[in-house]
C-alpha cells in the first residue's frame, strides 16, 4: 500500500498524561501536514512540514503540543498533558511539489484520540 | 462567519434520488477541491477545479466551479448507499501552506 498511513488508529488516554502518534507520507511527497477534526467539523489545520523543516503553526497549536518529521520522511506529533478537549480524530496529509499545480492533499485514515 | 459555507448540512435521500449540495464563500479562490469521507476514515480527493465555470464528471458525480470562483456545486445522479458520506470542499489559500476546510454536508443514501 502506498498511501499515507497513520498509527495509532485508535489512543484512549487518561487526562494529564502524554500520547505521541506517528505518520508515514506517501514516500514522493516532501510536504507533510497535521489536522484535527471534531465531530460535526471540518478538520482544521495544525502544522506543516516541508521536508524536515516546520515551516506553520496554527494558533490551534498550544505548547503543549510538538510536531517533528526528522530527516523529512515520517512524522511525530505529541501532545502532553492531554486534557480532554483534545479528544478528536487526528489526520495527517502529505503532498508533492514536483510537477504538481495545486496543493492537492492526500489524508491517512487518522487516529481517534480519546481523553477520559 | 466561515469563509466556507456548505448547505445542506445534513442530507438524507432514497437510493436513486438525485442530490446537489453546494459550497460558497464570499472570497475568490485560485481552486477548490472536494473530497468524500466516509466514518472512521480520512477524507479522500474527489476533484479539483480551477477554472470558473469548470465542469468536472466523475461517474455520476458532476463538479462546477462558479464563474467568479467563489462557489461550488456537486450534483450526485441516482445515488446509491456507497455514496453515503460526508462531502467536504476545501480551498488552498493565497499565501497559505494549508487547506481550509468547509463543516461539510453529511449524506445518507437509504436503500
Amino acid at each position: 500500500d502506498t498511501g499515507v498511513s497513520q498509527d495509532p488508529r485508535h489512543k484512549i488516554t487518561k487526562r494529564g498524561q502524554n500520547v505521541t502518534f506517528r505518520c508515514d507520507p506517501i514516500s514522493e511527497h516532501n510536504r507533510l501536514y497535521w489536522y484535527r477534526q471534531t465531530l460535526g467539523q471540518g478538520p482544521e489545520f495544525l502544522t506543516y512540514f516541508q521536508n524536515e523543516a516546520q515551516l506553520e503553526k496554527s494558533r490551534l497549536l498550544s505548547d503543549r503540543f510538538s510536531a517533528e518529521r526528522p530527516k523529512g520522511s515520517f512524522s511525530t506529533l505529541e501532545i502532553q498533558r492531554t486534557e480532554q478537549g483534545d479528544s478528536a480524530m487526528y489526520l495527517c496529509a502529505s503532498s508533492g511539489t514536483s510537477g504538481y499545480s495545486y496543493n492537492e492533499q492526500f489524508f491517512g485514515p487518522g487516529t481517534r484520540l480519546t481523553v477520559l | 462567519t466561515q469563509l466556507l459555507e456548505q448547505s445542506p448540512q445534513f442530507l438524507s435521500i432514497q437510493e436513486g434520488e438525485n442530490l446537489t449540495v453546494y459550497c460558497n464563500s464570499s472570497s475568490v479562490f485560485s481552486s477548490l477541491q472536494w473530497y468524500r469521507q466516509e466514518p472512521g476514515e480520512g477524507p479522500v480527493l474527489l476533484v479539483t477545479v480551477v477554472t470558473g465555470g469548470e465542469v468536472k464528471k466523475l461517474k455520476r458525480l458532476t463538479f462546477q466551479f462558479g464563474d467568479a470562483r467563489k462557489d461550488s456545486s456537486l450534483h450526485i445522479t441516482a445515488a446509491q448507499p456507497g455514496d453515503t458520506g460526508l462531502y467536504l470542499c476545501a480551498v488552498d489559500q493565497t499565501g497559505a501552506n494549508n487547506l481550509f476546510f468547509g463543516t461539510g454536508t453529511r449524506l445518507t443514501v437509504i436503500p
